[in-house]
């Protein structure tokens, strides 16, 4: 089946580590998007990639780092310079460029805990 | 700055009822509005609006769009235990830029 698949589930971090999240899909989507999700809080966007290569800062991106080196992965690498990482972290993807209007899909997520 | 408001941020009521959650929003060069659910992991798409006035229907579920005083409602008919959720509203600009602004959600509890 089709889907978009995040891992770990549930991570820890100690203080002062990096720590990297895996998104994969095999839509086929162009676009892939990282979120971050706080208790009561909305998504709010930390980076996206609309093509292989290409990436751009969202709303949160200090802290945050991300490659795109294929179609397939967005991995999302929370860095010791994000004080405040505690957080459930969203991967979604959509059909690009091409098409425009579509909706994002999104994966099940990572919790990710301080230590 | 984009903003998406939703109103009310938690609602409970009783299986059999009907529900209306609203969202208002500011975007810049506004291109759709998308609802989303989501229960206890990954929100999973409902609708996308994109012209005002035309409704979307699905089931029990409907929404509608009004681009004049950007706001959009999704209701919920014949209300059940399963739809309790948090349900999030994004309004998405146009362009070569795809950003999603999302509200903080509704969260949705039907008692049985």
């Amino acid at each position: 089946d089709g889907g978009i698949t995040q891992s770990p589930k549930y991570l820890f971090r100690k203080e002062g580590q990096n720590v990297t999240l895996s998104c994969e899909q095999n839509l086929n989507h162009d676009a892939m998007y990282w979120y971050r999700q706080d208790p009561g809080q909305g998504l709010r966007l930390i980076y996206y990639s609309q093509i292989v290569n290409d990436f751009q800062k969202g709303d949160i991106a200090e802290g945050y780092s991300v490659s795109r080196e294929k179609k397939e992965s967005f991995p999302l690498t929370v860095t010791s310079a994000q004080k405040n990482p505690t957080a459930f972290y969203l991967c979604a993807s959509s059909i690009g460029h091409s098409l425009p209007l579509q909706p994002q899909h999104f994966g099940d997520g990572t919790r990710l805990s301080i230590l | 700055e984009d903003k998406v408001v939703q109103s009310p941020l938690s609602l409970v009521v009783h299986e059999g009822d009907t529900v209306t959650l609203n969202c208002s929003y500011e975007v810049t060069n506004f291109r759709s509005l998308l609802w989303y659910k989501q229960e206890k992991k990954a929100p999973t798409f409902l609708f996308m609006l994109t012209s005002s006035g035309i409704e979307k229907k699905s089931g029990r579920l409907s929404s509608i769009l009004d681009k004049k005083e950007l706001f959009s409602i999704l209701n919920i008919t014949a209300t059940q235990t399963g739809d309790s959720a948090v349900y999030l509203c994004a309004g998405r600009r146009g362009g070569s830029n795809y950003k999603l602004t999302f509200g903080k959600g509704t969260l949705l509890t039907v008692n049985p």
